[in-house]
């Protein structure tokens, strides 16, 4: 049972350059988020996903770029990466029904560590 | 707004003391609450959650929760300290009413845990 997983876990850009960061999840849930964590802080959501071809920004989308072709994937697209975007990380997903209000909790991967020089 | 608050960026216990984490919300509907711990250099993982019903909810490692609805309060408590509970600890919500599809997250608790 894998659950969330996330690569690269470590990966070291230039100014400038772009790369994907993957996520895929077995658990057949619908929602998937991205949020980064910068040292010492919270987590801040990038996008999030309510199911495939369903994609809506977060708090702070400007640099990033998802998409959602299947339930599993969810890969964050980073153009031109800049400084400001050395960050961990993290994937994450969950299983809601908004009928019946169902909501699971948040299932984490362990996380991706960029950074950008 | 839906907001989280941990007021405490640090809570300093010694083992085998009970602790609490503080968090404090702020949603136009009925809160769905979690808790999550962060090791260093790991994923968070889901420690409890409310959703509805009995307004003390236990959860792995020991742990428990109690929502109180007056005080918008979902605080976190453990009878006995452990060293390996000293984590950072994260309370998130998620408002019923509106912007349904996010989790709030508060901005931490790192946890220290003296022996």
């Amino acid at each position: 049972n894998a659950g969330v997983t996330q690569t690269p876990k470590f990966r070291i850009l230039k100014i400038g350059q772009s790369m994907t960061l993957q996520c895929t999840q077995d658990m057949n849930h619908n929602y998937m988020y991205w949020y980064r964590q910068d040292p010492g802080m919270g987590l801040k959501l990038i996008y999030y996903s309510v199911g495939a071809g369903i994609t809506d920004k977060g708090e702070v989308p400007n640099g990033y770029n998802v998409s959602r072709s299947t339930t599993e994937d969810f890969p964050l697209r980073l153009e031109l990466a800049a400084p400001s975007q050395t960050s961990v990380y993290f994937c994450a997903s969950s299983y809601s029904r908004g009928v019946a209000r169902v909501t699971g909790e948040l299932f984490f991967g362990e996380g991706s560590r960029l950074t950008v020089l | 707004a839906q907001s989280v608050a941990q007021p405490e960026d640090q809570v300093n216990v010694a083992e085998g003391n009970p602790l609490t984490v503080k968090c404090t919300y702020s949603v136009s509907g009925n809160p769905y609450l979690f808790w999550y711990v962060q090791y260093p250099n790991r994923g968070l993982q889901f420690l409890l959650k409310y959703i509805t019903g009995d307004n003390l909810v236990k959860g792995s490692y020991g742990f428990e929760a109690e929502f109180n609805k007056s005080q918008t309060s979902f605080h976190l408590k453990k009878p006995s300290a452990l060293v390996s509970d000293s984590a950072l600890y994260f309370c998130a919500v998620r408002d019923s009413r509106n912007n349904f599809n996010k989790f709030y997250f508060g901005s931490g608790t790192k946890l220290n845990v003296k022996p």
